[in-house]
């Protein structure tokens, strides 16, 4: 079945630094969620990308699906301490209505 | 609206018992599903629902069952709870019946088999 590899699991930064998360498929997918987690709490819906080579900005947000739309990265810049969390990536394969498969998320844990 | 709610928020039992999970939205929504999450396991899919009256099973369904019958609500059923099912559950919804676009999770469950 499809498979969906996020790394790293964990990443620690100073306050101020810059963080990406990767995200690489198995199969090509239709598009690409990403989520994010704040501890103890659930997953909420940042964006979601479709085309081949999409890049999208959310303020400090940057968001690229790769052009074979096979790989995805998630990149903050001037991380801040509201960015603790856990950031996931799903991604949906088109193929039905199981074919959404979650990255197993990293960690970004912010030193002040 | 209030979303996706899911009761209760944390709950123990023992091997054996049985229990249900209550998820419910007021999004009319077409899909409905079931998440555990465990550490470094990240999300994974229980059960699904495309509308009322169709449930289909995720990547790990042994020990749960689950039913549609209104819009509305997706309960998850624990059939004889065992240590291994100790774990965050989460219910989500999404307008369409496929998943293709986001998904809305609840508060999530903490359930604790003793």
């Amino acid at each position: 079945g499809q498979q969906v590899m996020q790394i790293p699991q964990y990443q620690h930064v100073q306050e101020g630094e810059d963080f990406t998360t990767y995200c690489n498929s198995s199969t090509t997918l239709s598009n690409i969620q990403w989520y994010k987690q704040r501890p103890g709490g659930h997953p909420v819906f940042l964006i979601q990308l479709v085309k081949s080579g999409e890049v999208k900005k959310q303020k400090r947000l940057t968001f690229q699906f790769g052009e074979a739309k096979k790989n995805s990265s998630l990149h903050i810049t001037a991380t801040q301490t509201t960015d603790v969390g856990t950031y996931f990536c799903a991604g949906y394969s088109g193929g039905g209505a199981d074919g959404l498969t979650f990255g197993k998320g990293t960690h970004l844990i912010i030193q002040p | 609206n209030a979303g996706v709610t899911q009761t209760p928020k944390f709950q123990v039992l023992k091997t054996g018992q049985s229990m249900t999970l209550q998820c419910a939205q007021d999004m009319n929504h077409e899909y409905m599903s079931w998440y555990r999450q465990d550490p470094g396991m990240g999300l994974r899919l229980i059960h699904y629902s495309v509308g009322a009256g169709i449930t289909d099973q995720g990547e790990v369904p042994n020990g749960y069952n689950v039913s549609r019958s209104t819009t509305e609500d997706f309960p998850l059923r624990l059939l004889s709870a065992a240590p291994s099912q100790t774990s965050v559950y989460f219910c989500a919804s999404s307008r369409l019946a496929q998943p293709r676009h986001e998904q809305f999770f609840g508060p999530g469950t903490r359930l604790t088999v003793l």
